[in-house]
């Protein structure tokens, strides 16, 4: 059974830096590319990042493009996005999402960026 | 970037009838290699979304047969023939032809009337 285990949303102040994990389990980790997506509170779905199988290619979204990293870790079955310089408009549930067609999603961490 | 818009945004269905949603992006969605990448995703209360379509009109496994998807190259549909309960939730419709970005439309959220 595919499993996506999302973690490390918190409360963090205008600024400041954050990342969050994705542990992956129930299928092959390293044949498939990966995402992360946020929901804004009451809002719809915005795609975030995309990196390839292998770590080699990575895709950014311009609102976090310069901000936020994505990078992956195969040899742990884990995704990652490191978050800096956060405002106020990155609060949202990230999910992370496998494949490039999105077949399966986590059940998403919740960021607040607040002071 | 490419825009998909959703329509209707709300749609109140009575249980055992059909719905419909219409998605349309400001491009073709047909890739040089011939597919089509267009794909519905269903997010019920409290839920992370689920993919239901993929490729316009391939069913997930365990979706069940109620769904179906349909249309091509800017125009696309989503359908349920019998809408029960446990379909209450917003739908998503997403391209993954051009990108980066990939792009979500912004939801419709189906209701029981």
């Amino acid at each position: 059974e595919v499993q996506l285990v999302e973690s490390g949303g918190v409360v963090v102040q205008p600024g400041g830096s954050l990342r969050l994990s994705c542990a992956a389990s129930g299928f092959t980790f390293d044949d498939y590319a990966m995402h992360w997506v946020r929901q804004a509170p009451g809002k719809g779905l915005e795609w975030v990042s995309l990196i390839s199988w292998d770590g080699g290619s990575t895709y950014y979204a311009d609102s976090v493009k310069g901000r936020f990293t994505i990078s992956r870790d195969n040899s742990k079955n884990s995704l990652y996005l490191q978050m800096n310089s956060l405002r106020a408009e990155d609060t949202a549930l990230y999910y992370c999402a496998k494949g490039e067609q999105f077949d399966y999603w986590g059940q998403g961490t919740l960021v607040t960026v607040s002071s | 970037d490419v825009v998909m818009t959703q329509s209707p945004l709300s749609l109140p269905v009575t249980l055992g009838q059909p719905a419909s949603i219409s998605c349309r992006s400001s491009q073709s969605l047909v890739y040089s290699d011939g597919n089509t990448y267009l794909n519905w995703f269903q997010q019920r209360p409290g839920q992370s979304p689920r993919r239901l379509i993929y490729k316009v009109s391939n069913r997930d496994s365990g979706v069940p047969d109620r769904f179906s998807g349909s249309g091509s190259g800017t125009d696309f549909t989503l359908k349920i023939s019998r809408v029960e309960a446990e379909d209450v939730g917003v739908y998503y419709c997403m391209q993954g032809t051009h990108w980066p970005p990939i792009t979500f439309g912004q939801g419709t959220r189906l209701e029981i009337k």
